[in-house]
């Protein structure tokens, strides 16, 4: 069974740039997976950031970008703020009306 | 605007059942698709369940085939998950959200989530 890898933990810089992924155990991520990106801070339902790989939902500042690396889906955000300190969670559709989502990244600016 | 409002959360024994709602308001319920999401205690996000619109086609993670049924009323604008045979790893927030359709393939709203505990 393929599973959607994210790194466990990152650090940023206030103002600084960050990179986090989305890959899978086996095989390549492509716009075919449809990627998106969901924010959550403890206690709190998820808010969707990115969608379709790097359409920003509405209201999200443009200090956050999707795109594809490599074999990844990635999500950066380009001077990071102190409220931006939460956890990352990617989505991958895998076909036939299922669902992966990565472990999560859990981001810490300081 | 959207409104996601999930209920029926509660502690259950191992065994037993339970049955969520998610009511919904803000949009046409009955043209959306719409899935349940879960996050046990300290842990990450797992989708759980997706329905189709009308109801044509539901799927679900492997953990919860068999004993997890999802279903709609679209005359009441409600989402259901039916939770049988539970067992302790079933302890999470359980979130309905709605799926953006157009094929886009991604959850564009989110309630707040119920709690369901499973516990002796």
């Amino acid at each position: 069974q393929t599973v959607v890898t994210q790194e466990p933990s990152f650090s940023v810089s206030p103002g600084g740039t960050v990179t986090l992924t989305c890959g899978l155990s086996s095989g390549s991520v492509s716009t075919t997976y449809y990627p998106s990106w969901y924010q959550q801070t403890p206690g709190q339902a998820p808010r969707t950031l990115i969608y379709t790989t790097n359409t920003r939902s509405s209201g999200v500042p443009d200090r956050f970008s999707g795109s594809i690396l490599g074999n990844k889906a990635a999500l950066t955000i380009t001077g990071a703020q102190a409220d931006d300190e939460s956890d990352y969670y990617c989505v991958l559709y895998m076909g036939s009306g299922i669902w992966g989502f990565g472990g999560g990244t859990k981001l810490t600016v300081l | 605007q959207v409104q996601l409002v999930e209920s029926g959360g509660g502690v259950v024994q191992p065994g037993g059942s339970l049955r969520l709602s998610c009511a919904a308001s803000g949009f046409i319920f009955s043209n959306d698709n719409m899935h349940w999401v879960r996050q046990a205690p300290g842990k990450g996000l797992e989708w759980v369940a997706f329905i189709r619109f009308d109801g044509s086609d539901k799927y679900y993670v492997d953990s919860v085939k068999g004993r997890f049924t999802i279903s709609r009323d679209n005359s009441k604008n409600t989402l259901y998950l039916q939770m049988n045979s539970l067992r302790a790893e079933d302890t999470a927030v359980y979130y309905c959200a709605k799926d953006s359709g157009g094929g886009h393939c991604y959850f564009d709203f989110w309630g707040q989530g119920t709690l369901v505990t499973v516990s002796s």
